[in-house]
């Protein structure tokens, strides 16, 4: 079975500053994809950025970028220059090549403060 | 160039009631996916779709639920006798085929509210 946990339901950051939110999975696939989703408060569900397990490159997305640990199923994420708007609710999530379906985290909420 | 579309955006139904929740996906896309996010939680699996067929209903409740994707117009995800536990928000994603089910785009979703 596959498990994607987010142990950090809420964190802060001061507008400018960096911060990393964390996550880690389970999994025996070999091949599978990892995302992280950012949920506003309108509830769309936008995607930030997408990792491929085969490769071993950090994937990176302007400001937002991921740090992948195969090994130890983790993919957490840093978002530099934190902006207002990047206030909202941030799900990882995982889909394996032979699944149908994407598993989530249960969020982090983040405020960015002024 | 439209993306998966989800109306209603709210529904408020009584206990007892049906609540009928369409997606309509992305163009060129021919499967649909129904997760449910339970307040205060993250997106849950109920059930894969492409055109006529169900591929995995795994997620869904045995009972009550129920979901399909006809030939012609969106995909239906139906709730009958709804109860409290019931009120989520529901989100349909859209790939183009099985091949690409790790690009699923979310629509909007559909809040139900269950008085």
């Amino acid at each position: 079975a596959q498990t994607v946990t987010q142990s950090q339901p809420e964190m802060s950051v001061q507008e400018a500053e960096t911060v990393t939110l964390s996550c880690t999975y389970d999994t025996s696939e070999s091949n599978y994809y990892l995302f992280w989703y950012k949920q506003p408060p309108s509830r769309q569900m936008i995607l930030v950025i997408r990792q491929e397990a085969y490769k071993q490159q950090n994937a990176t997305e302007n400001r937002f970028s991921v740090n992948f640990q195969k090994a130890a199923k983790s993919f957490s994420l840093k978002i530099s220059d934190s902006q207002l708007g990047d206030t909202a609710m941030y799900f990882c999530a995982f889909t394996s090549n032979t699944g149908n379906q994407f598993y989530f985290g249960t969020g982090t909420s983040l405020t960015v403060i002024p | 160039n439209a993306g998966v579309m989800q109306n209603p955006r709210h529904l408020v139904r009584r206990r007892g009631q049906e609540a009928r929740l369409r997606c309509s996906p992305m163009k060129g896309h021919s499967h649909v996916y129904w997760y449910r996010q339970l307040p205060e939680e993250g997106l849950k699996f109920m059930v894969y779709l492409q055109k006529e067929n169900i591929i995995d209903e795994s997620g869904m409740p045995k009972e009550r639920f129920s979901a399909e994707f006809p030939k012609e117009g969106p995909s239906i995800l139906r709730i009958q006798q709804v109860v409290r536990g019931d009120s989520a928000a529901y989100f349909c994603a859209s790939s183009r085929n099985r091949d690409y089910q790790y690009e699923q785009y979310f629509g909007p979703g559909t809040r139900l509210t269950v008085t």
